[in-house]
């Protein structure tokens, strides 16, 4: 889920179908994790957290699941709505309270 | 319910001129945030209150100062506006700053320097 340069990765999906986004998080000592989605010309808004001593949290729609060892964040859609179409990005929280954000991955959602 | 209200939403400035970012929020977070967010830079934290008469820099501090108002506003002073801050500025809170708590964003300040 890391951008490179200004171009973002894009994941197109079927309306339906489920839609798995993945971020790879930097420091092994992180123990919150967040992911967002951003429509355009909107803020960031929360979708769902998970602490690290958890490897998976549902909410409505979304699982998010952590793997630890890998060092590896995915957030799964179910049934993915034109409405998903946006940028989602992870963030971790490390010592010093310090919360980082990564790039971001943008969802197109194709009728 | 609000949630993070900015003022204003877009704004263009002459270099070095001033201007100051506006926000409120209305969930009686403790803390909050400015970040600002640039193309293939990601979320990066300007300043932050981890609680009301408390201010602290974040990572990209310079050119720039913050008045925590009250517990519901937190604003962001722009002195003498450069190019280089051509952004689009979010505000944020959340519950605690040392508790795992999610923050919460505003719809944010598109600025413009020329």
């Amino acid at each position: 889920g890391e951008s490179v340069g200004l171009h973002l990765p894009t994941l197109s999906v079927q309306e339906g179908d489920n839609s798995i986004i993945n971020c790879a998080y930097s420091n092994s000592a992180s123990d919150y994790f967040i992911w967002y989605k951003q429509e355009s010309g909107k803020g960031p808004q929360f979708i769902i957290d998970i602490r690290s001593n958890m490897d998976k949290r549902q909410g409505q729609r979304v699982t998010v699941l952590l793997n630890k060892t890998v060092k590896h964040l995915s957030l799964q859609i179910a049934a993915t709505q034109p409405g998903d179409s946006a940028v989602y990005f992870c963030a971790e929280k490390a010592a010093g309270n310090k919360l980082t954000f990564g790039g971001g991955t943008r969802v197109l959602v194709k009728p | 319910n609000a949630g993070v209200t900015q003022t204003p939403k877009f704004q263009v400035l002459k270099t070095g001129q001033s201007m100051t970012l506006q926000c409120a929020q209305d969930m009686n977070h403790n803390s909050m945030y400015w970040y600002r967010q640039d193309p293939g830079m990601g979320l990066r934290l300007i300043y932050y209150s981890a609680s009301e008469g408390t201010t602290d820099k974040g990572e990209v501090p310079n050119g720039y100062n913050v008045s925590r108002l009250n517990k519901r506003e937190f604003s962001l002073r722009l002195e003498s506006a450069a190019p280089s801050q051509t952004s689009v500025y979010f505000c944020a809170s959340s519950e605690f700053r040392t508790v795992n708590s999610p923050l919460h964003f505003g719809n944010g300040t598109r600025l413009t320097v020329t």
